[in-house]
């Protein structure tokens, strides 16, 4: 096990680029998560998927913000026409879709900080 | 719709001292948890306690407790004994059973030597 991974760790980006990011879950889980979280706030749920299917998307906070996971393993994040706005850290986590033992909890990822200049 | 409330944006504790984190929550529904979460500077959020809504036992996790009391809606954080390594952003957090989690802003902990 060797945890929820992320790629790149830090990201520097110019206004108007698109940037994409990647999360690798464990292994043995079949839900994924995406949050955003900006200066000084917890955590903002943006979207999940249960193996491949997107089954909430209603968060992403624009059409500039698309999300895959196409072979139900490992996830992009990408972004649009970046904007001053989008500089925040991009969480990833994943889970069960049985949620086992106490806490009905999931693991995160260290997370994609990305700074748009 | 669920709401977290840390009313705590910064809080200092001498080494080996304990620190209560303060927590209150909003929801209609009977049936969540309530969870504890450090991110450190690496940014990696840890989990640290769980609480279940129909726990009668407020939970512990080695140096942390949980101070759960249902009818005032607040699940403060207890950590006993502050280490050095325990300065961290802390979050109280409230999942609904399959849901996506509600994250409070923040408690900013420092413990001084």
């Amino acid at each position: 096990d060797t945890g929820v991974s992320q790629d790149p760790r830090h990201k520097i980006t110019k206004r108007g680029q698109n940037v994409t990011f990647r999360c690798d879950p464990i292994s043995e889980h079949n839900r994924l998560y995406w949050y955003r979280q900006t200066l000084g706030q917890g955590p903002e749920f943006l979207t999940y998927f249960q193996n491949e299917a997107q089954l909430e998307k209603s968060r992403l906070l624009s059409d500039r913000f698309s999300a895959e996971r196409p072979k139900g393993s490992f996830s992009t994040l990408e972004i649009q026409r970046t904007e001053q706005g989008d500089s925040a850290m991009y969480l990833c986590a994943s889970s069960h879709e049985i949620d086992r033992g106490r806490g009905f909890g999931y693991t995160f990822g260290s997370g994609t900080r990305l700074t748009v200049v | 719709a669920q709401k977290i409330t840390q009313t705590q944006p910064g809080m200092f504790v001498q080494e080996k001292e304990a620190v209560t984190l303060d927590c209150t929550y909003d929801t209609s529904d009977q049936s969540y948890g309530l969870f504890w979460y450090k991110q450190p500077s690496s940014g990696e959020m840890i989990f640290l306690i769980y609480q279940g809504s129909y726990d009668e036992q407020n939970a512990t996790e080695g140096r942390y407790s949980l101070n759960f009391q249902k009818a005032r809606k607040s699940a403060n954080l207890v950590i006993s004994a502050s280490q050095l390594g325990d300065s961290a952003m802390y979050f109280c957090a409230m999942r609904l059973y399959g849901q996506n989690f509600v994250f409070g802003p923040g408690t900013r902990l420092s413990v001084l030597p």
